[in-house]
Formats: structure tokens, sequence, C-alpha cells
């Protein structure tokens, strides 16, 4: 267990619609980091928080936004929602967003039909 | 651009040594060389990193080329737990400190 916590952890659900992913950090930690992973794309980097603010940018697209609340905990809100979308999200965090190590979630799963 | 290059699958049998290796022969003098593993069904897990001496920790050891060039991840024993995907990655410290993760090594331990 990595204490990363994300929930949902299945989510189906229709073309166009919205979704919102939860991640609580491992307790002490500041920063938190959301991945992508897809079969045909692997592992991406999405965003990365650090204390509220957003610290880094990768490969997310406009539809997609997250942010992270004073309490730390994360939420990646995916909207008008493609099939391409279909794929585990995950969320990591570590205490200073030095060069550390990461602890990982769980995951969501989201499968867009 | 993940600029580390694996291979893309290895076999192993259980209780020997296996040793991953990983190309970065592009690498700055500021870039980590972190190891994370993920195994079926699970988020990636941490296993090691380093600068530019060898490492030690009670899952592995990295060593790391003189010219940083290459590294290579030594699984002392290997267990059937040990199967999963081995991503070796360069973090860039100056870049936010994300991790780009590679296609990795797909290992598989035979008993």
């Amino acid at each position: 267990d990595s204490g990363v916590t994300q929930t949902p952890k299945h989510l189906i659900t229709a073309t166009g619609q919205r979704v919102t992913l939860r991640c609580s950090p491992r307790s002490g930690d500041l920063s938190v980091y959301w991945y992508q992973q897809s079969l045909d794309q692997g592992l991406q980097f999405l965003i990365q928080y650090y204390n509220g603010e957003e610290r880094a940018k990768g490969n997310i697209l406009e539809r997609f936004s997250a942010q992270q609340f004073p309490d730390l905990h994360s939420e990646l809100n995916l909207s008008s929602l493609e099939l391409g979308d279909s794929a585990l999200y995950f969320c990591a965090s570590n205490k200073w967003g030095g060069t550390g190590e990461l602890f990982f979630g769980e995951g969501s799963r989201l499968t867009v039909l | 651009d993940a600029k580390t290059t694996q291979p893309n699958s290895m076999e192993s049998n259980e209780e020997e040594p296996v040793h991953l290796p990983c190309n970065h022969s592009t690498i700055s003098g500021t870039d980590y060389i972190h190891w994370y593993r993920q195994l079926p069904s699970q988020g990636p897990e941490y296993v090691i990193h380093g600068l530019t001496s060898n490492v030690n920790n009670r899952m592995a050891s990295l060593a790391i080329a003189e010219d940083r060039k290459s590294s290579t991840l030594i699984l002392h024993r290997a267990t059937l737990r040990d199967a999963a995907v081995y991503y070796c990655i360069r973090m860039n410290n100056n870049a936010g400190n994300m991790l780009t993760f590679g296609g990795g090594t797909r290992l598989m331990v035979k008993p």
C-alpha cells in the first residue's frame, strides 16, 4: 500500500460525458502528479501540482483540467470524453516535488463507450 | 521522448540474478536515473535511483557506468513476484521533476 488513494477504481461512461477522478496523496506529501496509461501510448505524464499550484504540464489535453485543493487532495476533470480517453489514470505524490521517489496509487480505470 | 533505451523483454530463472540494462547516451549532468517497476494491475512502484555512484537498497542494486551513458538494474535473486515491467527513467530536476516513462522491459521469471 503506497498510501496514495484514488477513487473511483473503475468508471464506465459514454462519449461526450464528463468525469472527475480524485486523488488523496500520502500524508504530508505536498506534490501530486497525474499520469495516463493507455495501451498504445504507455505511461504519459499529464500534470503536476505542488502545494496547490500548478508546477509542470505534460501531454494534457485542453479537455482535461486538474486542481489541487487546500487539503492537498487533487482532482482530474475529463470532459467531452472520447473513446480514446479510455485508459488507466494514475496519481502519484511525493513530499517536496524533488528528485526522490514517487508513490503511485492503484489507478482509476476509465472506460468510454 | 523517453530518451532511454531498454530491451522489450527478458527472461530469468527463479532465484538467479537478473541484470536489466538501460542506455541513456544523451543524459545530462543533472539528470537522475530512476527505476520503477509495474506489476500486473498495479501502479508503478519505485525501485531505486542514483546520479553517479552505484546504489544499493533492499530491493535491488543500481550500477551506473562511469560515463553515465548506461546503467544496469540488478536483482540479486529473482522471485516470481519480480515479474513486472521495469522502467528506466531520466529525471531532470530542472524540468519539474516529472518522470518520462518509456516502453520498459517486461521481465518474465520462470520457476
